[in-house]
């Protein structure tokens, strides 16, 4: 079945450090790929999304690049914040009618220390 | 323009309780999606609602779940007997057009404790 895997947490930087997540995926058709970002007690929130291959999505400073070859879309930023500190889901959607469901990792904790 | 909506915030239930939740989806959308937080795990889809209409409930367990979205009001989702094993943050997202390049948009969740 369809499924993301992400890196495992937990995550723990100093601020202005260079940050990578990792996701990979697998898909039976073409999925649009997401980045969301949970801050504590709070619900999801979209941090960016890549809907076809090699599209780079990016919002606040994140970035990441749908990568077909590779089946992934690592997150990044190159100077991370406090305020960056929260759970970070990677998550796919398929392009199947009837099948827009959200598919999400397990999620990778972010604690950045000033 | 009011994002998703929940309610109530925080439910605790005694074992045997039924439980219901609110979702209104942002103005403009008509699908709704439900999805089930367990403590230190990612989001597991549950189901997709259109109005009057469920589109995918394979997420669903088989007995004492149930959800609707009638064409007037919120969408419900309905946990009858609840058990401790449904403590969890439970979720709603909505979307504009229902397809997979669309963004959901997630409401604040409701956070389900049963005693």
């Amino acid at each position: 079945g369809d499924s993301v895997t992400q890196m495992e947490g937990p995550v723990t930087l100093s601020e202005e450090a260079f940050l990578t997540i990792n996701c990979t995926y697998t898909a039976t058709g073409y999925p649009s790929l997401f980045w969301y970002v949970q801050y504590p007690g709070e619900g999801l929130q979209l941090l960016l999304k890549a809907t076809k291959a090699d599209d780079k999505g990016s919002n606040k400073g994140f970035e990441a690049t749908y990568r077909k070859e590779t089946t992934s879309f690592h997150l990044e930023k190159g100077s991370v914040q406090v305020s960056d500190s929260a759970v970070y889901f990677c998550a796919l959607s398929l392009s199947n009618f009837g099948n827009e469901k959200l598919t999400f990792g397990t999620g990778t904790r972010l604690t950045i220390i000033p | 323009n009011a994002g998703v909506m929940q309610n109530p915030r925080h439910l605790v239930r005694r074992r045997g309780q039924e439980a219901r939740l609110r979702c209104s989806p942002m103005k403009g959308h008509s699908h709704v999606y439900w999805y089930r937080q367990l403590p230190e795990e990612g989001l597991k889809f549950m189901v997709y609602l259109q109005k009057e209409n469920i589109i995918d409930e394979s997420g669903m367990p088989k007995e004492r779940f149930s959800a609707e979205f009638p064409k007037e009001g919120p969408s419900i989702l309905r946990i009858q007997q609840v058990v401790r094993g449904d403590s969890a943050a439970y979720f709603c997202a909505s979307s504009q057009q229902g397809v997979s390049t669309d963004t959901q948009y997630f409401g604040p969740g409701t956070r389900l404790t049963v005693l």
